[in-house]
């Protein structure tokens, strides 16, 4: 079965950081693209980050470039988002996504549980 | 960066109705374009791509069109599983970006 499960969330305070993984099962992790996608509290849905399949290309976007780092490791089949300098709106629900493509297509077939970040002193 | 904008951002509905969601977009995405469902606590879920092609395992009572600007979600006949909310996401260009979201609730 297609797996994803994410973990790492929690409390931090402004200005903090926080590393979230993703844990992938079920199918070939180093062929495909992955990402992050969030929902703030009733918003909707805010891609973040996608990395590709070897790790090599990385793409962000611009409400967290420069304090996000997105990477993989697929010899152990996890996708991780470091955060740091986080702010208030950083609050939000943190999805993991697999991309239909190696590269990154930029169609998510499928999602994680999602895991919770709370910014706030 | 490219603005989706959905319509309607709440639609009520009965069981057997035929529903239709609409999806525009700020510039031409040819047809590079998702539809996901979500549900509250849930993992959301890839219904469509290239704007019309049918996602395995999907029911075929979901079907997209559109290309361009202007996309639709249509489902043809509603059932309780389908009570939710809809995304449409452009994937033409980075960013990618989602529409605000349609919320089908029970009538």
């Amino acid at each position: 079965e297609v797996q994803l499960l994410e973990s790492g969330g929690g409390l931090v305070q402004p200005g903090g950081s926080l590393r979230l993984s993703c844990a992938a099962s079920g199918f070939t992790f180093r062929s495909y693209a992955m990402a992050w996608v969030r929902q703030a509290p009733g918003k909707g849905l805010e891609w973040v980050s996608s990395v590709s399949g070897s790790g090599d290309i990385t793409y962000f976007a611009d409400s967290v470039k420069g304090r996000f780092t997105i990477s993989r490791d697929n010899s152990e089949n996890t996708l991780y988002l470091q955060t740091n300098s986080l702010r208030a709106e950083d609050t939000a629900v943190y999805y993991c996504a697999k991309d239909r493509g190696y590269r990154g297509s930029g169609a998510f077939d499928i999602w994680g549980q999602g895991t919770k970040v709370t910014v706030s002193s | 960066d490219i603005q989706m904008t959905q319509s309607p951002s709440t639609l009520s509905a009965s069981v057997g109705d035929r529903v239709t969601i609409t999806c525009r977009a700020s510039q031409s995405i040819s047809d590079w374009l998702a539809w996901y469902q979500h549900k509250p606590g849930k993992a959301p879920k890839f219904l469509i791509y290239k704007a019309s092609s049918l996602e395995t395992g999907v029911p075929s009572r979901f079907s997209g069109s559109g290309s361009g600007t202007e996309f639709t979600l249509s489902i043809s006949s509603l059932q309780p599983d389908d009570f939710a909310t809809y995304y449409c996401q452009q994937y033409n260009s980075y960013p990618w970006t989602f529409g605000q979201g349609t919320k089908v609730e029970i009538k």
